[in-house]
């Protein structure tokens, strides 16, 4: 079975501190994906990779960056937070290919900042 | 860029009862994905529809893709404690057909079932 592995379940963090939510998947996917959750609002994409190295920004980037130095690993700089960043954090991967691939999700992470 | 409407926001059914849940496009869905979500959890595949007209089913539910291809509706037949949960649509934005790029999600259709 893929496994997407989010490094925290709950994350409690003071504004202006600098975050990191880590992602790792097992099955060797290409694209990763970053989305926060919000009542009311749905999901909503932050970045997506395609590559290592290789990142796009999605529907609302701003106040957030991400790095992908391996093609197992995406992680969500958070760099200097605040209290609108509060949110479940979701990551998710999958191949890329010609036929409809399904995304695989992650736990979540669930962000409080205080 | 593509807007998913899901309706109803919520529902509250006993359990046994039938419901059904609706996702409308604003473009031409070229992949429809239903998720199901447990309250603080990640999101779990259902199925993906492609195709209009398409039906799938597995288990009690069955998703369908209109032959417009924009709307879909899922229905769950003698719903049970364990259906509850979001209720969740995404659709394909992708730069080329078929691809996975930029899934948009509705906003979600929370289902309590009672005992």
């Amino acid at each position: 079975d893929v496994k997407v592995t989010q490094s925290s379940r709950y994350l409690v963090k003071r504004t202006g501190e600098k975050v990191f939510l880590e992602c790792v998947q097992d099955m060797d996917h290409e694209n990763m994906f970053w989305y926060r959750q919000d009542p009311g609002l749905g999901l909503r994409l932050i970045y997506f990779s395609y590559d290592v190295k290789m990142k796009e920004k999605g529907d609302i980037p701003e106040g957030y960056s991400v790095s992908r130095e391996k093609k197992e690993r995406f992680s969500l700089i958070l760099e200097s937070a605040s209290t609108n960043q509060t949110s479940m954090y979701l990551c998710a991967s999958s191949f890329h290919g010609v036929a409809n691939e399904k995304l695989f999700f992650g736990s979540g992470t669930q962000l409080s900042v205080l | 860029s593509q807007e998913l409407e899901q309706s109803p926001q919520s529902l509250i059914v006993q359990e046994g009862k039938n419901l059904t849940i609706n996702c409308t496009s604003s473009k031409t869905l070229y992949g429809l994905y239903w998720y199901k979500q447990k309250y603080g959890e990640g999101l779990i595949f259902l199925m993906m529809l492609q195709k209009g007209g398409e039906e799938k089913s597995h288990e009690k539910i069955t998703a369908k893709l209109d032959e417009k291809k924009q709307q879909s509706s899922l229905h769950i037949t003698a719903s049970q404690p364990s259906h509850a949960g979001i209720y969740l649509c995404g659709a394909d934005q992708g730069y080329s057909r078929g691809s996975n790029y930029k899934l948009t999600f509705g906003k979600g259709t929370l289902l309590t079932v009672n005992p």
